[in-house]
Parts: structure tokens; sequence; C-alpha cells
């Protein structure tokens, strides 16, 4: 089985600051790893995802992510956010033999002018 | 860009009642999933659903829950005989492969009363 926990309910930050994102895993089998997004009133939105190779994979709206094994950690960074990147950020996990997918409770951040 | 597609966006039932949430999903996808976010909760995954079979569910998913892909375009899920818990935010997926991260809907909105 697999457990996601995200560090950080909440992460305040000023526009144009760096962010990061906390989530660590747990799993007794390989898995593969997600960054979604929420806007209100939305549905989920894939943001990025590590199946295998890199450890450093990039996603859309110039977020990034960096796959650490022995830290059991999948933590989520932008070098640069904007207000428009206020939202609920929700690391997920996989097995790789398995259908379901696993949610951490989420984080929201919010981007400060 | 293809989108999942859930209608209604809001459903009201009374408690006791016989509910059926329908999606469509992405048209070259294979895999068909349903996840519920339970108010201030996480993202629970419900089941998944793969060469017209469930081919995983979760402990929540009890006789109570059915899904169906009655055409070759529809995806739904009943709830038999609705609780008052069972009132959510429920979010149709889909997938081209299992790892390949999903494409949500909207969600649809359940209130039990």
């Amino acid at each position: 089985a697999q457990s996601v926990t995200q560090l950080d309910s909440q992460v305040p930050v000023f526009e144009e600051a760096p962010v990061e994102l906390r989530c660590n895993y747990s799993s007794s089998v390989s898995v593969y790893l997600f960054w979604y997004v929420q806007y209100p009133n939305q549905g989920l939105q894939l943001l990025l995802k590590y199946l295998s190779g890199s450890t450093l994979v990039k996603g859309i709206n110039g977020f990034e992510a960096e796959f650490n094994k022995s830290q059991t950690s999948f933590h989520l960074r932008k070098p640069s956010v904007h207000i428009s990147d206020t939202a609920e950020y929700f690391c997920a996990v996989s097995g790789t033999g398995g259908f379901k997918t696993i949610f951490g409770a989420g984080t929201r951040l919010f981007v400060k002018a | 860009e293809p989108e999942v597609t859930q209608t209604p966006s809001h459903q009201v039932t009374q408690m006791g009642q016989e509910v059926i949430l329908r999606c469509v999903p992405i048209s070259n996808h294979l895999y068909f999933y349903w996840y519920r976010q339970i108010l201030g909760q996480k993202v629970e995954f419900l089941v998944s659903f793969y060469n017209n079979e469930i081919s995983e569910k979760s402990e929540i998913f009890d006789d109570q829950f059915s899904v169906e892909r009655p055409d070759g375009s529809n995806f739904t899920l009943k709830i038999r005989s609705t609780k008052l818990e069972d009132s959510a935010m429920y979010f149709c997926a889909s997938s081209t492969l299992v790892g390949s991260g999903y494409t949500f809907g909207s969600g649809t909105r359940l209130t039990v009363v």
C-alpha cells in the first residue's frame, strides 16, 4: 500500500518569490509520482509526473519537482510565483502495478501581491 | 484540448434515493476512475474500470455503489440508496495508460438531504 504526506497545509508567499511545496511518500513497491493543481470550483489538473529516468521533472506553468528515492520525497518548486498560482496542490502516488492513485491532503498555496 | 465532461454539476437528492452521476471520458482513453472529495478532506479513490470491468475498488465502494459503461462514450456511477455521508464532490477521471496521469472532470457536487 502507498501513502502520501504533504507537510504543509497552507503556504503563503509573496508574488515573484520562490516556493517549495513538500511531499513525502511511503510504498513497499516502485511508484509513479504526480502533482495536481485544483483551482476553485474546478477539477484537478495534472501539473507533472515522475515515472522513471531523470529525477528532475518539469511540468506546466513553470513548476518542477525532484524525485528523491532515498528520502522518499517529491517536492514541488517554482522559482517565481504569480498571483494566478493561488490554488490547492495535491501530491499523489500510485504503485507501478496498480490502478489507483493515492492523494495527499493538499497544500493551499496563497500568493500575495 | 480534450476534456472529461461530468453531468450534472450539482445534484441535490433526498436520503434513500438513487442517483446516477454521468461522465464522458476522453474518447481514446482506456482507463476510467471515480474519486470523491468530502468537503475539507482528501481526494479518495472509489473505483477503477478497464476493459468493461472493475479493475480495482476501495473499501468505500460497497454494494450501494456500481459503475457502468453503457455505450462507447458514457461512464456512470450509481449510488442505490444515498446516505447523508455520501455528500461530496465526485470526480470522474480517465487515462490512456496506468501511470500516465489522469484527466479529471470538473466534478459533480452531490448533496444528500
